[in-house]
């Protein structure tokens, strides 16, 4: 299976300000994927990554909010901007475990914002 | 659309008890199904998995049998252990060409010595 690193691991920002996760995979994936992980609640697919093109966003998120950046095939980010208090979750990066029908995942970064 | 039901937490068990974390599901097709683990402080690791209606899914002496008749995948483990404390989530991936998967909330499960 892929390993993912995930960072930063935990974060707390001021309010209107913007944070940039990253995830490094140790392996060349075509997808990658963004979800959040509100308290209490399920993870909600936030968007995917391919290398090479722009991302697919579902339905509730947009581009100015939650831009990606997907330079290649190991690497992406996803930045979360102008942030208000609702934006405070665990935001985690998943790839495609090749062959297995199941998903592997960074270790997640909790944001709060104040 | 798809959907996953959890049964809520937190369970609460003594070590050496038995566990079942109900999961129910609604999917068009025949989804795979899966059992996510989370540990404090980690990402979701995956922890068992079925394909097909009757298999048995284990792993780390937890057991889920996929039951088409029931839209069911209980994750049951005969003897929990304090190191089992986490986060499980039930999930399905129906494919028709992406695998995103379709996850439920989560069950905590707290393990007392």
């Amino acid at each position: 299976s892929a390993v993912i690193s995930q960072k930063p691991s935990r974060d707390i920002c001021q309010r209107g300000t913007s944070l940039t996760i990253q995830c490094q995979v140790d392996s060349q994936v075509t997808m990658m994927f963004w979800y959040r992980q509100q308290p209490g609640q399920s993870l909600t697919l936030i968007a995917t990554a391919n290398q090479g093109s722009e991302a697919t966003y579902e339905s509730g998120f947009v581009i100015d909010k939650f831009p990606i950046s997907r330079p290649n095939l190991t690497f992406s980010t996803l930045t979360v901007s102008n942030m208000s208090p609702e934006d405070s979750s665990i935001y985690l990066c998943s790839v495609e475990d090749q062959g297995n029908y199941g998903y592997t995942f960074g270790s997640g970064t909790r944001l709060t914002v104040v | 659309g798809d959907s996953v039901t959890q049964m809520e937490g937190p369970v609460t068990l003594s070590e050496e008890a038995f566990l079942t974390i109900n999961c129910t599901y609604t999917a068009t097709g025949y989804p795979s199904l899966f059992w996510y683990v989370q540990y404090p402080g980690e990402g979701l690791q995956l922890l068992l998995k079925a394909t097909k209606a009757d298999d048995k899914g284990s792993n780390k002496g937890f057991e889920a049998t996929y039951r088409k008749e029931t839209t069911s995948f209980h994750l049951e483990k005969g003897s929990v252990q304090v190191s089992d404390s986490a986060v499980y989530f039930c999930a399905l991936s129906t494919g028709g060409g992406s695998y995103i998967p379709t996850f439920g909330r989560g069950t905590s499960l707290i393990v007392h010595p």
